[in-house]
């Protein structure tokens, strides 16, 4: 079965610096990969999402994120933070019967 | 419309009660999910139904009762829960579950105490 490692479980960053979270993930086949954000209390909301083409995805929000067969990763970027931007960050990667995985989710906290 | 509603927004309960959660999405999805996210873990897959057809259970305990009764509602039903079931339960819908690539649309969660 398909799973998802994301090694950050905190990380802060100052208002306006870059932002990097990291997921690698193992899957035997093409993986199907998003990223969901979550405030607290709240849902989750797509951020992106890749599933073939280009490696470097771009989303909502001013996130990117790019995968990368060899290593097994696909990170999440954003190049400027703003203090909205604190949540839990959530890896997943998806299998064709459509069994989602998490991983175990990335807080972000924005120092002002 | 991508708005998923789930009520209550809140629910206490006793390990004696019955009660139910309530999911409604109108975005014409046929694919209708349950996930349980315990405190600071990531969502935890339940139950898929696939137009209005159970298609995964992922070992579920008995307690927890899903049901579909058209393409717009999910119900999960509960009975005899226990403490350790405290949690938020999401509900998500996406257009066809046989496709991994439709976007999974999530609502806000009903957040479930039982004492």
């Amino acid at each position: 079965a398909q799973s998802v490692t994301q090694p950050d479980i905190h990380i802060t960053v100052s208002e306006g610096a870059s932002l990097e979270l990291r997921c690698n993930y193992s899957y035997g086949a093409t993986p199907y990969l998003f990223w969901y954000v979550q405030s607290p209390g709240q849902g989750l909301q797509l951020l992106l999402k890749y599933f073939s083409g280009d490696t470097l995805v771009q989303g909502i929000k001013g996130f990117e994120a790019e995968f990368k067969r060899s290593q097994s990763s696909f990170n999440l970027r954003k190049p400027s933070v703003h203090w909205s931007d604190a949540a839990e960050y959530f890896c997943a990667v998806g299998a064709l019967d459509n069994d989602m995985r998490f991983g175990a989710g990335t807080r972000l906290t924005v120092k002002p | 419309d991508t708005e998923v509603t789930q009520t209550p927004k809140h629910l206490v309960m006793g390990m004696t009660n019955k009660k139910s959660l309530k999911c409604e999405q109108h975005m014409g999805h046929r694919a209708m999910y349950w996930y349980k996210q315990k405190a600071k873990k990531p969502p935890e897959l339940m139950f898929v139904y696939s137009y209005e057809k159970l298609s995964i259970n992922e070992s579920v305990p008995s307690r927890f009762s899903p049901e579909c009764p058209n393409s717009s509602l999910l119900n999960l039903h509960l009975h005899a829960l226990q403490p350790e079931d405290s949690a938020l339960y999401l509900c998500a819908s996406s257009q066809d579950s046989l496709a991994v690539t439709d976007t999974q649309y999530f609502g806000p969660g009903t957040r479930l105490t039982v004492l």
